[in-house]
């Protein structure tokens, strides 16, 4: 069992769609990163977080260290918005910075 | 924000041959870069960490003779992927996080990636 897990693994949604993506992880955490990678590889990071909620523009992340949790939601998805979203942690007493990965989810938003 | 640069972005080789991959921080300086390594449809995984003024640690089941790394200054990081194979073939990414007091303090410990190299090998 991997130490993070995401899902879904796929999802599609209509444009317009509020859109949830889950991550649950096994570890201690220092932080939980939320990532998306666009079909050409590159990644850039959305959310670094460590507890409570975090906003920018359509895109809100929460997480609960308790019930090691995390969400990323979409508010009124857009087709540009179809990507890859990977949640990363940062394990409490691992090695500085070094992220444990989850599989990703593959979101593909149809106009 | 940070920017982290690759270089370069897609490259063919023939079989036997080694390719070097740069991955350098713009606006900030890195004592540690992280390289991946990413199949298709897989997640990315860790090959090593690279740290400014020593040894590269590498991964579990990853050669180092393989792939060397130099973490030649505080901003570039180079993988060589020695003798590569078709196995070699795949997408690597190097990231790098901020250590405090190297940037703005609203992006302590963040982590800034690369936009990959994609390798093909022939």
């Amino acid at each position: 069992k991997n130490e993070v897990e995401q899902s879904p693994q796929n999802l599609t949604a209509q444009e317009g769609e509020f859109i949830t993506i889950n991550c649950s992880y096994s570890v201690g955490i220092s932080a939980l990163h939320w990532l998306q990678q666009h079909p050409g590889g590159g990644i850039v990071s959305l959310f670094m977080l460590s507890s409570g909620k975090k906003k920018h523009g359509r895109l809100i992340a929460t997480i609960n260290i308790q019930e090691k949790h995390s969400s990323l939601h979409i508010t009124a998805s857009h087709p540009r918005d179809s990507a890859v979203y990977i949640c990363a942690v940062r394990a409490r007493g691992g090695a500085t910075n070094k992220l444990i990965f989850g599989t990703g989810t593959l979101l593909a938003v149809q106009p | 924000g940070a920017v982290v640069s690759q270089h370069p972005s897609r490259v063919i080789c023939k079989s036997g041959t080694s390719v070097k991959i740069e991955c350098r921080s713009l606006d900030f300086q890195a004592t540690t870069m992280f390289w991946y390594r990413q199949f298709p449809k897989k997640s990315l995984m860790l090959m090593a960490t690279s740290n400014e003024g020593s040894k590269a640690t590498y991964e579990q089941g990853v050669e180092k003779d393989k792939f060397l790394i130099n973490h030649a200054s505080l901003t570039l990081s180079t993988l060589t992927v020695t003798s590569a194979h078709p196995e070699d073939s795949s997408f690597y990414i190097c990231s790098a996080p901020v250590a405090p007091g190297k940037l703005l303090a609203t992006f302590y410990n963040e982590q800034f990636f690369g936009p990959g190299t994609r390798l093909t090998v022939l």
